[in-house]
Protein backbone atom coordinates (compact mmCIF):
# COMPACT_ATOMS: atom_id res chain seq x y z
CA UNK A 1 0.00 0.00 0.00
CA UNK A 2 1.37 3.69 -0.94
CA UNK A 3 2.34 5.31 2.10
CA UNK A 4 2.90 8.73 -0.58
CA UNK A 5 1.11 9.61 -3.17
CA UNK A 6 1.34 11.77 -6.03
CA UNK A 7 -2.35 11.40 -7.58
CA UNK A 8 -1.37 13.62 -11.01
CA UNK A 9 1.15 11.89 -13.43
CA UNK A 10 1.46 14.59 -15.16
CA UNK A 11 0.58 18.21 -15.42
CA UNK A 12 1.01 20.94 -17.89
CA UNK A 13 1.49 24.85 -17.27
CA UNK A 14 2.01 27.96 -19.05
CA UNK A 15 5.49 29.49 -18.82
CA UNK A 16 5.24 32.53 -16.53
CA UNK A 17 2.61 30.62 -14.48
CA UNK A 18 2.62 28.77 -11.37
CA UNK A 19 3.01 25.26 -10.91
CA UNK A 20 1.25 23.05 -7.90
CA UNK A 21 2.30 19.42 -7.76
CA UNK A 22 0.43 17.78 -5.05
CA UNK A 23 1.22 14.76 -2.72
CA UNK A 24 -0.56 13.39 0.01
CA UNK A 25 0.63 10.32 2.95
CA UNK A 26 -0.76 8.29 4.86
CA UNK A 27 1.58 7.59 7.72
CA UNK A 28 1.64 10.28 10.62
CA UNK A 29 5.00 9.03 11.78
CA UNK A 30 6.67 11.11 8.56
CA UNK A 31 8.45 14.08 10.07
CA UNK A 32 10.55 14.89 7.12
CA UNK A 33 9.30 15.77 3.72
CA UNK A 34 11.40 16.28 0.78
CA UNK A 35 11.21 16.78 -3.25
CA UNK A 36 13.16 15.90 -5.61
CA UNK A 37 13.85 16.92 -9.37
CA UNK A 38 14.43 14.07 -11.97
CA UNK A 39 15.60 14.86 -16.11
CA UNK A 40 15.31 12.17 -18.14
CA UNK A 41 18.81 9.96 -18.20
CA UNK A 42 19.68 11.55 -15.12
CA UNK A 43 19.64 10.44 -11.20
CA UNK A 44 16.79 12.68 -8.60
CA UNK A 45 18.42 15.63 -7.51
CA UNK A 46 17.58 17.13 -4.41
CA UNK A 47 15.22 20.52 -4.82
CA UNK A 48 14.07 21.34 -1.53
CA UNK A 49 12.70 20.13 2.49
CA UNK A 50 10.44 21.16 4.83
CA UNK A 51 10.24 19.40 8.73
CA UNK A 52 7.20 18.71 10.11
CA UNK A 53 7.52 21.91 12.92
CA UNK A 54 7.12 24.17 9.94
CA UNK A 55 4.34 24.66 7.56
CA UNK A 56 6.13 26.38 4.87
CA UNK A 57 9.80 26.87 3.36
CA UNK A 58 10.87 28.88 0.76
CA UNK A 59 14.00 28.81 -1.76
CA UNK A 60 13.71 31.49 -4.48
CA UNK A 61 10.85 30.09 -7.19
CA UNK A 62 10.36 26.91 -5.03
CA UNK A 63 7.73 26.60 -1.72
CA UNK A 64 6.82 23.93 -0.32
CA UNK A 65 3.50 24.03 1.88
CA UNK A 66 2.78 21.31 4.60
CA UNK A 67 -0.17 20.86 5.91
CA UNK A 68 0.05 18.21 8.76
CA UNK A 69 -3.60 17.53 9.75
CA UNK A 70 -4.77 16.70 6.05
CA UNK A 71 -1.56 15.16 5.59
CA UNK A 72 -1.11 16.72 2.27
CA UNK A 73 2.15 18.84 1.10
CA UNK A 74 2.44 20.57 -2.18
CA UNK A 75 5.35 22.36 -3.83
CA UNK A 76 4.81 25.67 -5.68
CA UNK A 77 6.85 26.97 -8.59
CA UNK A 78 6.28 30.50 -9.34
CA UNK A 79 7.16 31.33 -11.95
CA UNK A 80 7.20 28.53 -13.75
CA UNK A 81 10.05 27.84 -16.70
CA UNK A 82 10.91 25.97 -19.35
CA UNK A 83 13.59 24.11 -17.81
CA UNK A 84 11.65 23.51 -15.36
CA UNK A 85 10.11 20.52 -17.33
CA UNK A 86 10.64 16.95 -15.28
CA UNK A 87 9.38 14.40 -12.47
CA UNK A 88 9.13 15.87 -9.37
CA UNK A 89 9.10 12.86 -6.84
CA UNK A 90 7.61 13.47 -3.25
CA UNK A 91 9.64 11.46 -0.52
CA UNK A 92 8.78 11.12 3.00
CA UNK A 93 10.99 9.95 5.52
CA UNK A 94 9.93 8.84 9.40
CA UNK A 95 13.79 10.09 10.75
CA UNK A 96 14.72 6.94 11.88
CA UNK A 97 19.13 7.16 12.32
CA UNK A 98 18.70 5.33 8.62
CA UNK A 99 17.28 8.46 7.25
CA UNK A 100 14.87 5.83 4.44
CA UNK A 101 13.08 7.75 2.46
CA UNK A 102 9.55 6.80 0.80
CA UNK A 103 9.37 7.95 -2.54
CA UNK A 104 5.89 8.84 -4.15
CA UNK A 105 5.49 7.35 -7.96
CA UNK A 106 6.39 11.19 -9.57
CA UNK A 107 4.28 13.98 -11.70
CA UNK A 108 5.78 14.92 -14.92
CA UNK A 109 5.33 18.61 -15.26
CA UNK A 110 5.86 20.32 -18.74
CA UNK A 111 5.94 24.31 -18.88
CA UNK A 112 5.21 25.36 -21.98
CA UNK A 113 6.65 28.42 -23.94
CA UNK B 1 32.92 18.08 -7.95
CA UNK B 2 31.68 15.46 -5.40
CA UNK B 3 29.41 13.37 -6.80
CA UNK B 4 27.76 9.51 -6.96
CA UNK B 5 28.83 7.69 -9.81
CA UNK B 6 27.21 4.27 -11.47
CA UNK B 7 28.58 2.16 -13.84
CA UNK B 8 27.35 1.07 -16.63
CA UNK B 9 24.75 3.77 -17.33
CA UNK B 10 23.00 0.73 -19.62
CA UNK B 11 23.52 -3.07 -19.04
CA UNK B 12 22.01 -5.91 -21.21
CA UNK B 13 22.39 -9.09 -19.87
CA UNK B 14 20.40 -12.26 -20.58
CA UNK B 15 18.03 -14.24 -18.75
CA UNK B 16 19.43 -15.95 -15.92
CA UNK B 17 22.89 -13.95 -16.44
CA UNK B 18 24.48 -12.81 -12.94
CA UNK B 19 25.15 -9.24 -13.91
CA UNK B 20 27.00 -6.51 -11.67
CA UNK B 21 25.83 -2.96 -11.19
CA UNK B 22 28.38 -0.03 -9.82
CA UNK B 23 28.11 2.76 -7.14
CA UNK B 24 31.34 5.01 -6.22
CA UNK B 25 30.70 7.97 -4.50
CA UNK B 26 33.20 11.14 -3.75
CA UNK B 27 31.58 12.00 -0.88
CA UNK B 28 32.67 10.49 1.96
CA UNK B 29 29.15 9.35 3.14
CA UNK B 30 28.76 6.18 5.19
CA UNK B 31 25.18 5.39 4.46
CA UNK B 32 24.72 3.88 0.39
CA UNK B 33 21.62 2.93 -0.39
CA UNK B 34 20.08 1.22 -4.15
CA UNK B 35 16.96 1.64 -5.34
CA UNK B 36 14.94 0.02 -8.08
CA UNK B 37 12.53 2.24 -10.20
CA UNK B 38 10.69 0.63 -12.76
CA UNK B 39 8.53 2.62 -15.52
CA UNK B 40 6.24 5.33 -13.86
CA UNK B 41 6.47 3.86 -10.52
CA UNK B 42 8.51 5.20 -7.43
CA UNK B 43 11.77 4.35 -7.10
CA UNK B 44 11.58 1.65 -4.71
CA UNK B 45 14.69 0.49 -1.49
CA UNK B 46 16.35 -2.39 -1.94
CA UNK B 47 19.10 -2.46 0.70
CA UNK B 48 21.26 0.33 2.47
CA UNK B 49 24.68 0.59 4.07
CA UNK B 50 24.91 2.08 7.05
CA UNK B 51 28.79 1.90 7.47
CA UNK B 52 29.46 -1.68 6.74
CA UNK B 53 26.55 -2.94 8.28
CA UNK B 54 23.76 -4.10 5.60
CA UNK B 55 20.34 -3.38 5.94
CA UNK B 56 18.09 -5.48 3.41
CA UNK B 57 14.66 -4.47 2.68
CA UNK B 58 11.77 -7.18 3.94
CA UNK B 59 10.54 -7.43 0.62
CA UNK B 60 13.82 -7.39 -1.79
CA UNK B 61 14.03 -10.71 -3.10
CA UNK B 62 17.09 -13.08 -2.53
CA UNK B 63 18.20 -12.69 -6.01
CA UNK B 64 19.73 -9.19 -5.27
CA UNK B 65 23.09 -9.05 -3.16
CA UNK B 66 25.25 -6.46 -2.26
CA UNK B 67 28.75 -5.47 -1.29
CA UNK B 68 30.49 -2.52 0.16
CA UNK B 69 34.06 -3.16 -0.06
CA UNK B 70 34.90 -0.04 1.13
CA UNK B 71 33.37 3.70 1.73
CA UNK B 72 33.81 4.78 -1.83
CA UNK B 73 32.10 1.65 -3.40
CA UNK B 74 28.80 -0.45 -3.45
CA UNK B 75 27.82 -3.13 -5.91
CA UNK B 76 25.08 -4.47 -6.52
CA UNK B 77 24.53 -8.46 -7.64
CA UNK B 78 21.63 -10.05 -9.61
CA UNK B 79 22.03 -13.52 -9.37
CA UNK B 80 19.31 -14.45 -12.06
CA UNK B 81 18.12 -11.52 -13.70
CA UNK B 82 14.47 -12.43 -14.71
CA UNK B 83 12.73 -10.36 -16.86
CA UNK B 84 10.62 -8.79 -14.43
CA UNK B 85 14.06 -7.72 -12.97
CA UNK B 86 14.64 -5.12 -16.21
CA UNK B 87 14.47 -1.55 -14.45
CA UNK B 88 16.31 1.44 -13.59
CA UNK B 89 18.89 1.18 -10.70
CA UNK B 90 19.59 4.04 -8.87
CA UNK B 91 22.21 4.09 -5.72
CA UNK B 92 22.17 7.03 -3.32
CA UNK B 93 24.39 8.04 -0.52
CA UNK B 94 23.47 10.15 2.61
CA UNK B 95 25.36 11.30 5.32
CA UNK B 96 24.66 9.53 8.91
CA UNK B 97 21.67 11.47 10.43
CA UNK B 98 20.84 13.67 7.66
CA UNK B 99 17.80 12.30 5.62
CA UNK B 100 19.01 14.27 2.23
CA UNK B 101 20.52 11.79 0.29
CA UNK B 102 22.35 12.26 -3.42
CA UNK B 103 22.03 10.40 -6.30
CA UNK B 104 23.74 9.24 -9.21
CA UNK B 105 22.63 8.68 -12.96
CA UNK B 106 21.10 5.63 -12.21
CA UNK B 107 22.17 2.13 -14.67
CA UNK B 108 19.20 0.96 -16.90
CA UNK B 109 19.19 -2.67 -16.89
CA UNK B 110 17.64 -4.78 -20.07
CA UNK B 111 17.12 -8.26 -19.67
CA UNK B 112 16.49 -10.19 -22.79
Amino acid sequence: DQQVKQNSPSLSVQEGRISILNCDYTNSMFDYFLWYKKYPAEGPTFLISISSIKDKNEDGRFTVFLNKSAKHLSLHIVPSQPGDSAVYFCAASDGGSQGNLIFGKGTKLSVKP
Amino acid sequence: DAMVIQNPRYQVTQFGKPVTLSCSQTLNHNVMYWYQQKSSQAPKLLFHYYDKDFNNEADTPDNFQSRRPNTSFCFLDIRSPGLGDAAMYLCATSRAGLTKQFFGPGTRLTVL
